[in-house]
Formats: C-alpha cells, sequence, structure tokens
C-alpha cells in the first residue's frame, strides 16, 4: 500500500467551529507532515512529526492544532480558524533518514474553507 | 542554504510536441533534486528524483531530467506532450526529509 488518504476531502466551517483533519498512510513511514497550499502556490509546511514527535513548528498559529496518535495516523485540530485560512492542507509521510533524504508521499488533500 | 527557482510560471505546448520545465538550485553541498506534479485539485505525486547515482534521471510518464551540476540545473523533459501532462509542475531541492525547499511551480497547459 503506497497511498496516503486523507478525510474529509472537503471541509466548510464557521469562524467559531472545531473540525479536524485527519491523514493515514500503511507504508510504515515514521515522518508525517502537514502543508497549507494556497491557490496558484507551492505547498508550505506547517509541522513535522518524526516517531509520533512533533519535531518542526513553523510558526504556525495555535488555532491549528496537530496530533499524532500513532505511527499510521495524522490529525490537524481545527479551532476558531479565519477566512485567510481557507487553503488545500496536504499531508504527507516519509521515511526518516537523517544523514539523507527520502521522497515524500502526499495524500490528496482536504479543500478547506472557512466562511 | 538551498533553493530552487522554477524559471517559467507558465509553459504551453502542443499535443505531441516536446516539453521542458526549467529548474535551476542553489546548495552549498549536493543536494537532492525531485519533480512532482498536481493536477488539478490533487495532491502532489512523484514524478523523478535525483540520488547522485545517476545524471540522467527517468520518472514516470515518459519524464526524464538531467543533473547537471556546472549549471546547477534540474530541467524536466518530454519528448511528446499529452492532453493528460497538463498540469502544475514543482521542483523541490532537499538536505533531509525536514528540510524540502519548493521552486514556486510551473503550470503546463497542452493544447490539442
Amino acid at each position: 500500500d503506497t497511498e496516503v488518504t486523507q478525510t474529509p476531502k472537503h471541509l466548510v466551517m464557521g469562524m467559531t467551529n472545531k473540525k479536524s483533519l485527519k491523514c493515514e498512510q500503511h507504508m510504515g513511514h515514521r515522518a508525517m507532515y502537514w502543508y497549507k497550499q494556497k491557490a496558484k502556490k507551492p505547498p508550505e509546511l506547517m509541522f513535522v512529526y518524526s516517531y509520533e514527535k512533533l519535531s518542526i513548528n513553523e510558526s504556525v498559529p495555535s488555532r491549528f492544532s496537530p496530533e499524532c496518535p500513532n505511527s499510521s495516523l495524522l490529525n490537524l485540530h481545527l479551532h476558531a480558524l479565519q477566512p485567510e485560512d481557507s487553503a488545500l492542507y496536504l499531508c504527507a509521510s516519509s521515511q526518516v533518514r537523517t544523514s539523507s533524504y527520502n521522497e515524500q508521499f502526499f495524500g490528496p488533500g482536504t479543500r478547506l474553507t472557512v466562511l | 542554504a538551498q533553493s530552487v527557482t522554477q524559471l517559467d510560471s507558465h509553459v504551453s505546448v502542443s499535443e505531441g510536441t516536446p516539453v521542458l520545465l526549467r529548474c535551476n538550485y542553489s546548495s552549498s553541498y549536493s543536494p537532492s533534486l525531485f519533480w512532482y506534479v498536481q493536477h488539478p485539485n490533487k495532491g502532489l505525486q512523484l514524478l523523478l528524483k535525483y540520488t547522485s547515482a545517476a545524471t540522467l534521471v527517468k520518472g514516470i510518464n515518459g519524464f526524464e531530467a538531467e543533473f547537471k551540476k556546472s549549471e546547477t540545473s534540474f530541467h524536466l523533459t518530454k519528448p511528446s506532450a499529452h492532453m493528460s501532462d497538463a498540469a502544475e509542475y514543482f521542483c523541490v531541492v532537499s538536505k533531509n526529509n525536514n528540510d524540502m525547499r519548493f521552486g514556486a511551480g510551473t503550470r503546463l497547459t497542452v493544447k490539442p
């Protein structure tokens, strides 16, 4: 299984709502990532988990809260978002090698609209 | 520091003609380089990657890229464009898993 799955595909939420995005992979990867992608722009890294521990937080506002409950799952909890947070949220996974690199495998994304 | 520059924001070709998408990189060490493709409202799919094993890298769907250290380039080519190749293409330079730098992207349009 070389697939990263994300749910939901689309999400519309108000600024006072609480919602969660989910990501799952069964490739045995121990690094997982959240990216935010605005229209016609490249993905921007938000968070990196390595061995289920948060290793990088790219100064993301606290209204975004990541969680990695196990090696296959990654969640992004959303609360009190702003309309400018509307974007495509991409999850990715990879093997962990600090001395080299590995390609990241991306999910199809969740299209988020904040009203 | 590492960075990548995609020299064209938009490339338009006719179906059946060659494709050239240009990418220059800047890196203080031997980089790892990737090309990803993104179709509308989809995630990113890896086309190919350079790992220093060979300078000419073949990828999926007939794409290939040549690593030229002297020119600090990693241009993506395909001999004959297909309508299904219309998408956004990203060149990426990486030092390690946590340090992937994306280019701004090149939108490829394929005319019938």
